[in-house]
This record gives C-alpha cells, structure tokens and sequence, in this order.
C-alpha cells in the first residue's frame, strides 16, 4: 500500500463540470502540497496546506488532518484544466515529501 | 522574481555515457535545492536535496550523483548511464529558513538512455 494515494487515477469531465480529486496518506506530515504537471512535464505548485482550506481562483484544496485526507475541487472546469495533479505529502520543506501517482485529468469542451 | 532554469530539456545517450544535467535558480538566495526524477507512469522521487554549497542527501543509492559548485546551481551527473537511468528529471527549489515548503520546479529533462 502507498504510504498516499490519490484517486481517480483517470477524470474525463465536461467542460464546466465541478471536479473533485481525494488524496488519502498514511504518514505523519506537516504539509500537504497539491502539483499541477501539464502535458510538457513542467510542474507548478498549486497549494501547500497544513489544515482547513485554501482556495486560489477556482481551486479549492481543503485538508482533514483527523482524518488524513484531503481534496482538490475545481468549480467551472475548463479544457485548459487537463493536467496530471499530484498529492505530496510530507515535512513541510521538500527533503521528505512522499508524492502521489497523480491524476490525469481531461475536460472535454 | 525567483526563476529556476533546466538544460537540457531532451537528452537521448547511449548506455555506458556520462551524464550532466543543470539547474540555476535566479533572484533568491540559499535556496534548498532537489533533484527528482519521474520514471513513466510513475511518481516523482526524490533523487537528492542540498541545503547549502558542498551539501548533498542522497535519497536513493544509484549511479547518479549531485553537486551545488554554487548557492544557485545545482547538477546531477552519471559516469556511466544505465538503461534504468530513462526517465524525466526535475530540479526543483524551495525558500529556506521560512515556514513554507512550497517547491518551485524547472521545466524538467526528458532523457532517454539506449
């Protein structure tokens, strides 16, 4: 079992479809970090989160500690949000983050 | 404004080459820096992390090593490439001494051993 687990593994949405994706994970962290990786293999970090939520546009990540989860919402999604999204989790500098396998994502027009 | 600049973007080498690929951060200062590499289908893994000049971890023992000559660069190297070495390499950078990790990445190395 990996120690974070993201799922979907694969989305296929309609443009403007409300999208979720769940990141699970069993190690002690003191961040969560959500990536967005486009077709190129360049990565941007969307959010890094320690506890309740973040939003940034029409992104919405919320964490539950509690429960060792944690969720990436776009609201009004739109072809140009087709990427691959990882889920990392670990200290909050770099050196120790465990990352997801990702999720392709794909929004139809 | 911080940039973080990779070369180069598509390498293909022979097994058995030597391997150099480089990483320069612009506009910050002491940066920790990674290495990380994505095999196909897989997650990223960290390969190496310096905090400082003359400073590497190394997560994974492979035939890759890393080097930070300078606070800004940052070079990952091979004396001999494996075919197990394929795969698409990311250097990445945070900002050290504050409580934040979020990392900022290059644009990555796809390299292709044969």
């Amino acid at each position: 079992k990996n120690e974070v687990e993201q799922s979907p593994q694969n989305l296929t949405a309609q443009e403007g479809e409300f999208i979720t994706i769940n990141c699970s994970y069993s190690v002690g962290i003191s961040a969560l970090h959500w990536l967005q990786q486009h077709p190129g293999g360049g990565i941007v970090s969307l959010f890094m989160l320690s506890s309740g939520k973040k939003k940034h546009g029409r992104l919405i990540a919320t964490i539950n500690i509690q429960e060792k989860h944690s969720s990436l919402h776009i609201t009004a999604s739109h072809p140009r949000d087709s990427a691959v999204y990882i889920c990392a989790a670990g200290e909050t500098s770099g050196s120790r983050l465990t990352f997801g396998e990702g999720t392709q994502l794909t929004v139809n027009p | 404004s911080q940039t973080i600049h990779q070369w180069p973007a598509t390498l293909v080498q022979p097994v058995g080459s030597p391997l150099s690929l480089e990483c320069t951060v612009e506009g910050t200062s002491n940066p920790n820096l990674y290495w990380y590499r994505q095999a196909a289908g897989r997650g990223l893994q960290l390969l190496f992390y310096s905090v400082g000049i003359g400073q590497i971890s190394s997560e994974v023992p492979q035939n890759l090593s890393a080097s930070r000559p300078q606070d800004r660069q940052f070079i990952l190297s091979s004396k001999k490439l494996l075919l197990s070495d394929s795969g698409f390499y990311l250097c990445a950078w945070s900002v050290r001494h504050r409580n934040t990790g979020e990392l900022f990445f290059g644009e990555g190395s796809r390299l292709t051993v044969l």
